[in-house]
């Protein structure tokens, strides 16, 4: 089982809606991740975290606000999402941001109407 | 911006037969080459890493074959079974531009269906 986990599973919002995702990871690591999975292509990178400090926006519209509160969560803030938005959101996380194998979670699966 | 070149697309296998995916590399300074298992509604799996100091790692029924003067890795499934049916990724990492920091850049995937 993964260990870092995702909540929630699935989402639904409208165009107009705030709603965030959540991502906690207990495994110590200092180094946190953002990517975007749309069906069949490989996960593109958004954000990435270093010791709650963000590192890398990989150029990413502002309708997406991350937020890394403590070591362990990372979340990702939604608002006024377009429905090209639609996609599987993963969290990932390793050990530091060039050390370690990067672990990923379930994923939470965005759709927006 | 790195690129990492899987192939095949798509795979098809009897079950007991020896799926082969291909990644070639353009360059890289960086420590570990891994290869990721998804299946249809998960996140990507870490399903066997290697460093590029070794030629060949192997991990249950999976083996990893790296070549590093080709900028070559390879990964093997021995003794295939109708659940290994999934979408593989490889990976390379490479410093991302202006941070320093090294980021991941991943294969298009190879979609394996093994049949019974």
């Amino acid at each position: 089982d993964t260990e870092v986990t995702q909540t929630p599973k699935h989402l639904v919002m409208g165009m107009t809606n705030k709603k965030s995702l959540k991502c906690e990871q207990h495994m110590g690591h200092r180094a946190m991740y953002w990517y975007k999975q749309k069906a069949k292509k490989p996960p593109e990178l958004m954000f990435v975290y270093s010791y709650e400090k963000l590192s890398i926006n990989e150029s990413v519209p502002s309708r997406f606000s991350p937020e890394c509160p403590n070591s362990s969560l990372l979340n990702l803030h939604l608002h006024a999402l377009q429905p090209e938005d639609s996609a599987l959101y993963l969290c990932a996380s390793r050990t530091g941001t060039n050390t370690g194998e990067l672990f990923f979670g379930e994923g939470s699966r965005l759709t927006v109407l | 911006q790195q690129q990492v070149k899987q192939s095949p697309q798509s795979l098809i296998v009897q079950k007991g037969g020896i799926p082969i995916i291909n990644c070639a590399y353009e360059n890289t300074a960086f420590d570990y080459f891994p290869w990721y298992q998804q299946f249809p509604g998960k996140g990507p799996a870490l399903l066997i890493a290697i460093r590029p100091d070794v030629s060949e790692k192997k991990e249950g029924r999976f083996t990893i074959s790296f070549n590093k003067s080709a900028k070559q890795f390879s990964l093997h499934i021995m003794d295939s079974q109708p659940g290994d049916s999934a979408t593989y990724f490889c990976a390379a990492p490479w410093p991302h531009m202006n941070s320093g920091y090294s980021t991941l850049t991943f294969g298009k995937g190879t979609m394996l269906l093994v049949s019974p």
